[in-house]
This record gives structure tokens, C-alpha cells and sequence, in this order.
């Protein structure tokens, strides 16, 4: 029972360079969350989904896209990343309207040089 | 708006004494309140949650947590802490019904380290 897994889980970019972080989860869950973590500020939302073909803004959505064609997958996009976008991204899902918490992946450290 | 505050960056504390890591909300509803750790390197796992009845509410690993409405608090203690309990710690909090998406807004962390 994999649960939701995240790839990759490191990368070092440029600044102006694109790349995809990509969440899969096997649990079925409706509800599905990109956060990105930074020292002293805790877990910020980036980005949600509460089903297929759904997106909404999190917090800080700026600088960064999202897609969810398939239920099981929820990518995160980096256009033109910035060295602000050197974090921690942790990849959530949940069953919805349920009074449950998350699952977490295991997250990717991303470092924009 | 819902928010969580945990007003202490980090927790000393001697193995096998009482460990207690502090957390208060803000919601215009009820909450749903949930506590979660996070080991180096690896992702936040599930500790426990208070979603109505009984304020103490007990999860993994001996820990439990007390709901106090008045005071807007959702502490999270443990009898005798051990030196593996060293770690992060995230209070959360989901404002019930208004938290579209079933978004849960987080605490900064309170960072423990239990010494032998």
C-alpha cells in the first residue's frame, strides 16, 4: 500500500528553468493538496484539487501551475522558477468531506540556483 | 479566517519527564484540530485529531491532545517522553463548514528534542 508518493524527491534547478513535480496516491481520494514548507513558516498551501479536472488557489499560488487530469495525480508546475522557490513541497490527499486529516508523500527538496 | 499559532519554536525536555508542545486556533466555526510529526527527512505522519465529544483525545505513540474551547487550545502531551519522540510537531486546524476544500491551515512547528 503505497499511499501517495512523490517524484522526484530531490532537484536542483536554474533559475528560469521549468520542471513538474508529480503526486500519484492509490487510496481513491477525492481531495488532493500541494504544500511548500520553509523554515519558521510552517506548511503553506499552494494549491488544491477536490476532484478530477478541479484546481483551485491555495496561499501562495503565484509562480506556480497545477493540473489533475487523471483522480489519482496532481502535478505541480514550475514555469520560470526563482531561487524564492528553493523549499520543501509535500504532496496531500484526503477523502474529501470526511472529518479526516491528510496523507502526506514524502515530499521533494527542490533548490533553484 | 482560520489560523493556528504554536508560540514555541522548540521543546527541551529530560527523558522520561512530562512533554507538553502548545497550540491555539482561530476559527468563526467549529474546528476540526489535528496533530502531526514529522521525522528528518520524511513526510508528516498522522498523530491524532479532535472532531467532537470527549476534549481529551488520545492517538500513536502515547500521545493524546485536550480541546479546550474556551481557551481556543488544543495542547499536545505525553506522560514520559523518549528520546525517539524527538522531532517536529504541526498543529492543524479546519475551520467546520467554511474550509472549502477541506483545506487544513498548519502551525509553524514546534521543533522537540528529548535528552537521554
Amino acid at each position: 500500500n503505497a499511499g501517495v508518493t512523490q517524484t522526484p524527491k530531490f532537484r536542483v534547478l536554474k533559475t528560469g528553468q521549468s520542471m513538474t513535480l508529480l503526486c500519484a496516491q492509490d487510496m481513491n481520494h477525492e481531495y488532493m493538496y500541494w504544500y511548500r514548507q520553509d523554515p519558521g513558516m510552517g506548511l503553506r498551501l499552494i494549491h488544491y484539487s477536490v476532484g478530477e479536472g478541479t484546481t483551485a488557489k491555495g496561499e501562495v499560488p503565484d509562480g506556480y501551475n497545477v493540473s489533475r487530469l487523471k483522480k489519482q495525480n496532481f502535478l505541480l508546475g514550475l514555469e520560470s522558477a526563482a531561487p524564492s522557490q528553493t523549499s520543501v513541497y509535500f504532496c496531500a490527499s484526503s477523502r474529501g468531506r470526511a472529518p479526516d486529516g491528510y496523507t502526506f508523500g514524502s515530499g521533494t527538496r527542490l533548490t533553484v540556483v | 479566517a482560520q489560523s493556528v499559532a504554536q508560540p514555541e519554536d522548540q521543546v527541551n525536555v529530560a527523558e522520561g519527564n512530562p512533554l507538553t508542545v502548545k497550540c491555539t486556533y482561530s476559527v468563526s466555526g467549529n474546528p476540526y484540530l489535528f496533530w502531526y510529526v514529522q521525522y528528518p527527512n520524511r513526510g508528516l505522519q498522522f498523530l491524532l485529531k479532535y472532531i467532537t465529544g470527549d476534549n481529551l483525545v488520545k492517538g500513536s505513540y502515547g500521545f493524546e491532545a485536550e480541546f479546550n474551547k474556551s481557551q481556543t487550545s488544543f495542547h499536545l502531551k505525553k506522560p514520559s517522553a523518549l528520546v525517539s519522540d524527538s522531532a517536529l510537531y504541526f498543529c492543524a486546524v479546519r475551520d467546520i463548514p467554511k474550509a472549502a476544500g477541506n483545506k487544513l491551515t498548519f502551525g509553524g512547528g514546534t521543533r522537540v528534542l528529548v535528552k537521554p
